[in-house]
């Protein structure tokens, strides 16, 4: 069982690269999300999800893009990297109000 | 006012010793409320999680909820050296959806 499944952990860009954040999930979980953490920030809420085919905004969505074709995946991409979305993304997922597993994170560096 | 409210820290705390860690909310929906240890380079990983007031013990650790205060808590005994780590509670308001509300983490550090 490998839960929540992240790609890649580490990545640099180049101030206006696009490119997609992978998160699969084995578990069967409706719901799907998207955090970024920064120090003395917390985890900020991207976007989510609570079942295939939809997806909404969270906290800070803007300079994002998610979508979820099947329950197992779901994909953010980042349309035009600025140095603002230098962060750890974590994916999470979760069946209900238990709680959400988490990835173990994609640290992405815009320079 | 930020939902959670969440002591940053950092504490620090002799082997052995009876940790206790905080968060006080503003929503008095919230109904589930979790803490999560995330340890350095890592994912948060669930540790404890509660429904409604009351206390849930597993282990070292105890959760307690107070919601008449708005009001958490998680307290570890016998706190060990593999204790160290950020801990971030967070909670859930039923009526919206499955968005969770964090906080912002308390950084942990026991001294052997």
């Amino acid at each position: 069982n490998a839960g929540v499944t992240q790609t890649p952990k580490f990545q640099v860009l180049k101030t206006g690269q696009s490119m997609t954040l992978q998160c699969a999930q084995d578990m069967n979980h409706e719901y799907m999300s998207w955090y970024r953490q920064d120090p003395g920030m917390g985890l900020r809420l991207i976007h989510y999800s609570v079942g295939a085919g939809i997806t909404d905004q969270g906290e800070v969505p803007n300079g994002y893009n998610v979508s979820r074709s099947t329950t197992e995946d779901f994909p953010l991409r980042l349309l035009s990297a600025a140095p603002s979305q230098t962060s750890v993304y974590f994916c999470a997922s979760s069946r209900g109000a238990e709680g959400y597993t988490f990835g173990s994170g994609t640290r992405l560096t815009v320079v | 006012q930020k939902e959670v409210e969440q002591d940053p820290g950092p504490l620090s705390v002799p082997e052995g010793a009876i940790v206790s860690l905080n968060c006080t909310y503003s929503n008095s929906a919230f109904q589930y409320f979790m803490w999560y240890r995330q340890y350095s380079r890592k994912g948060p990983e669930l540790l404890m999680y509660t429904y409604s007031s009351g206390n849930k013990e597993d282990g070292r650790f105890t959760a307690q909820v107070d919601k008449s205060s708005k009001y958490i808590s998680l307290f570890i005994r016998d706190s060990q050296p593999s204790d160290s780590a950020t801990y971030l509670c967070a909670m859930r308001d039923p009526n919206t959806g499955n968005q969770f509300y964090f906080g912002t983490g308390t950084s942990l550090t026991v001294i052997p």
